[in-house]
């Protein structure tokens, strides 16, 4: 079992639906990461959060530290929204060092 | 501020040769990590080096090795190529507070 898990591995979603992407972990944790690949390989980092909720535009985290959950939700989703989304978790007691990933979800907006 | 560069951004090598990928994070980041995506994989974690030590390691073979030089650079060596090295090879660079901040990658096709 990965330490790592994400669900739906796969999301197609309508311009304009809120969308909502869960990641589970089985090991202690420093910090949680939400990453964003586009097509052309490129990472963005969206979030890095160790509880609470976090907040930046459309896009929201939230962390249970307690359920080891995360999820990552997108308001409003629009086609440009269309990438892959990873989750990833720093461990060793800072949020500083190797990242564990998920697997990814593969997320398609529709016009 | 300019991003993580890496470069060459893209290779083709045959098996049995040795490659070398470079990288140079964003001014003021002391950490430099490695990841490697094959296809159909997810990301995996490498090497990381800071302040001019290897820090960490993934479970790859000794063939996989690098370097960070005093400006915080680095270098990734992979020797004695096989098919399954095949993947793109991500660079990242974090200052002290751990989000990371990914290149564009090295495409590595071996032959």
């Amino acid at each position: 079992k990965n330490e790592v898990e994400q669900s739906p591995q796969n999301l197609t979603a309508q311009e304009g639906e809120f969308i909502t992407i869960n990641c589970s972990y089985s090991v202690g944790i420093s910090a949680l990461h939400w990453l964003q690949q586009h097509p052309g390989g490129g990472i963005v980092s969206l979030f890095m959060l160790s509880s609470g909720k976090k907040k930046h535009g459309r896009l929201i985290a939230t962390i249970n530290i307690q359920e080891k959950h995360s999820s990552l939700h997108i308001t409003a989703s629009h086609p440009r929204d269309s990438a892959v989304y990873i989750c990833a978790v720093s461990t060793g007691g800072t949020s500083y060092g190797k990242l564990t990933f998920g697997q990814g979800t593969i997320l398609t907006v529709h016009p | 501020e300019a991003g993580v560069t890496q470069s060459p951004t893209h290779l083709i090598k045959t098996r049995g040769q040795q490659v070398t990928l470079r990288c140079s994070p964003i001014s003021g980041h002391t950490s430099v990590y490695w990841y490697q995506q094959a296809l159909g994989l997810g990301l995996q974690f490498l090497l990381w080096y800071d302040e001019g030590e290897e820090r960490n390691r993934g479970n790859f073979p000794p063939r996989f090795s690098g370097r960070q030089f005093p400006n915080y650079s680095s270098e990734l060596n992979v020797n004695a190529l096989e098919l399954e090295d095949s993947a793109l090879y991500l660079c990242a660079s974090s200052p002290e507070s751990g989000t990371q901040y990914f290149g564009p990658g090295t495409r590595l096709l071996v032959l």
